[in-house]
């Protein structure tokens, strides 16, 4: 079965570049989230978006910014990159945003230097 | 905020035995409940999904789930060295509007088979 498919799987940056990390939803899947997974820590939501609408935001700084195209992939912008934005950054997918099971991409490993 | 506690561990089980994980939860309009599992540097895997109270099977996996007393637990039966991974509780709020659809996620908790 397919799954969500990101990219790419790992990123270099130096501080103060910008990155695009790239989210395509199972096929069907219509809602996609966003969220950010420092070294022992939980996933952190960042935001997600349904039928192309941002539905929520969480703690996504400003530098941040996302997207959701017409073919429901979904690209996330980092800019003025901090060592601190260093995690694995996953997307996840599901059909419709509520009571339904969500499945997560490989994810991307973001390092910045 | 949605809280969702777990028990820490690390838990740590012979090979055979059944692993029990207990996660809870402070939102009472929570609805949708799902356990996942993360090996080391991977993505969180989806193995259970519970929507009403009671036991879910899976295979090896139940799920059992009380909302009037707000816990959801996994029990893994006849554990394998290959369920060592940290096994994330997460759940949906019923809320309508800007929550709508987001997961909220325990701090996880690391379980050890050791053969």
């Amino acid at each position: 079965a397919a799954g969500v498919i990101q990219s790419p799987r790992h990123l270099i940056k130096e501080k103060r570049e910008t990155a695009t990390l790239k989210c395509y939803p199972i096929p069907r899947h219509d809602t996609v989230y966003w969220y950010q997974q420092g070294p022992g820590q939980d996933p952190q939501f960042l935001i997600s978006f349904y039928e192309k609408m941002q539905s929520d935001k969480g703690s996504i700084p400003d530098r941040f910014s996302a997207q959701q195209f017409s073919d429901y992939h979904s690209e996330l912008n980092m800019s003025s990159l901090e060592l601190g934005d260093s995690a694995l950054y996953f997307c996840a997918s599901s059909l419709g945003p509520s009571n339904t099971e969500a499945f997560f991409g490989q994810g991307t490993r973001l390092t910045v230097v | 905020q949605k809280e969702v506690e777990q028990n820490s561990g690390p838990l740590s089980v012979p090979e055979g035995a059944i692993a029990s994980l207990n996660c809870t939860y402070s939102d009472r309009g929570s609805q949708s409940f799902f356990w996942y599992r993360q090996y080391s540097g991977k993505s969180p895997e989806l193995i259970m999904s519970i929507y009403s109270n009671g036991d879910k099977e899976d295979g090896r996996f139940t799920a059992q789930l009380n909302k009037a007393s707000q816990y959801v637990s996994l029990l893994i039966r006849d554990s394998q060295p290959s369920d060592s991974a940290t096994y994330l509780c997460a759940l949906r709020s019923a809320d309508r509007g800007s929550t709508l659809g987001r997961l909220y996620f325990g701090r996880g908790t690391q379980l050890t088979v050791w053969p």
